[in-house]
Order: C-alpha cells, then structure tokens, then sequence
C-alpha cells in the first residue's frame, strides 16, 4: 500500500488566514485527491489534484477558495484561504497508486481549526 | 447521482456478538465499493473493496462483505465482535475503474462495543 504523510498534522488558524496543506506519497500515484471531513460528518469530496494542470472542483468547491497544486506524480498541496470558523474541519489527500485503480487509500488527515 | 446509505448511525453490539453494519448503493451499473475504518483521531483505513471479483470478499480484521447486486447492497459482518473493533466506518462507492473519480461515501455508523 502507498505510504502518505500530511503536513501539518493539525493547526489552529485565525479567520481571515490562509493555511496550505502538504501531501507526500512514497511512491507515484495516478490520481490524487482531497477530501474534507467536517466534525462528525462523512467525507466530501473537494477535487481532484491533476498533474500539471488545474484541479478539477466539485460542486461547491471553487479555486479561490481551494486552491491545489500537483508539480508531480507524489506532490500536492491544498490551500485553504481566507478561512471562516466554518472551514474547521479535517482535510484528508487520498490516492489511487499506479497499477491498482481498483483500490484508494488515504491519508492521516490535517486537523483544522479556525477561531 | 450516484450515492450510498448507511442504515444505522449508531449500532451497538456485545462484545463476542455479530457485526452486522449495512450499505446500500444507487446504481445501474456494477460499482466499485469500499468499506473503511476511522478510528478516533486517526485517518481512514481500507478494510475491503469489491471490484467484480468474488462478491464475497474477506478483508482485515476478520470482517468480510458481501455484493448483492439484486439488492443493491454490501453489508459488512464480523462473526465475533471485539472491543477493539469500535470506531466508525463508512461504505463507499465508486463508479469508473480507471480510479479516475472520487469516492461517494455515505454518511458513516458508528460501532459501539458494549462489554
């Protein structure tokens, strides 16, 4: 299984602060993606982070807001910014590795809190 | 649109006792499914796929599902509950197999082991 680190782990941000998350995989990936867990809420869905071109958004979710970046096959970032209380929430990068499309793994998690 | 429903947010067993959570999906065509553990303050961990392979499918932790395509459902069983097994878990679904699209999740159940 793909071994996937974020950074940071959690922080606690003030409203009006942007804040960029870091995804590393320890191996290449063919698609990467970010979730976002709201407390005690399922996962949603934020976009899907394409190597060397703009992500593709889901509904509800706009660059501005989310803006994500994917230089490589192992790299990505999420930014959160101008951040609200409502943006608390955990942000999770989830991968499909190369050669197991049939399978998806995620993650720790980034712990967001905004006061 | 596809999506996918956990009946039960809450279910609660005695230790020793069968796990019995259920998933249901909407769907047309044969998906993807997923089941993944979160244990607290921790990321999301695979337990089993179904991937048009068997539709019995055994996964970690002696938990096992079975696809019902009659009944649109993957229920997730365990014979013998443990107390280590309480967490929550949430089913999802994915419709391409290239793993070109995100996950569907559904909304999670939280599993309660009473001693």
């Amino acid at each position: 299984s793909a071994v996937i680190s974020q950074k940071p782990s959690r922080d606690i941000c003030q409203r009006g602060t942007s804040l960029t998350i870091q995804c590393q995989v320890d191996s290449q990936v063919t698609m990467m993606f970010w979730y976002r867990q709201q407390p005690g809420q399922s996962l949603t869905l934020i976009a899907t982070a394409n190597q060397g071109s703009e992500a593709t958004y889901e509904s509800g979710f706009v660059i501005d807001k989310f803006p994500i970046s994917r230089p490589n096959l192992t790299f990505s970032t999420l930014t959160v910014s101008n951040m609200s209380p409502e943006d608390s929430s955990i942000y999770l990068c989830s991968v499909v590795p190369s050669g197991r499309t049939d399978t998806q793994y995620f993650g720790p998690g980034t712990r967001l809190t905004v006061l | 649109a596809q999506s996918v429903t956990q009946l039960g947010s809450h279910v609660s067993v005695s230790e020793g006792a069968l796990v019995l959570l259920r998933c249901n999906y909407s769907s047309s065509v044969p998906p993807y499914l997923f089941w993944y553990v979160q244990y607290p303050n921790q990321g999301l961990q695979l337990l089993l796929k179904y991937t048009s392979a068997a539709t019995l499918v055994k996964g970690i932790n002696g938990f096992e599902a079975e696809f019902k395509k009659s009944e649109t459902s993957f229920h997730l069983t365990k014979p013998s509950a443990h107390m280590s097994d309480a967490a929550e878990y949430f089913c999802a679904v994915r419709y391409s197999g290239g793993g070109a699209d995100g996950l569907t999740f559904g909304k999670g159940t939280h599993l309660i082991i009473q001693p």
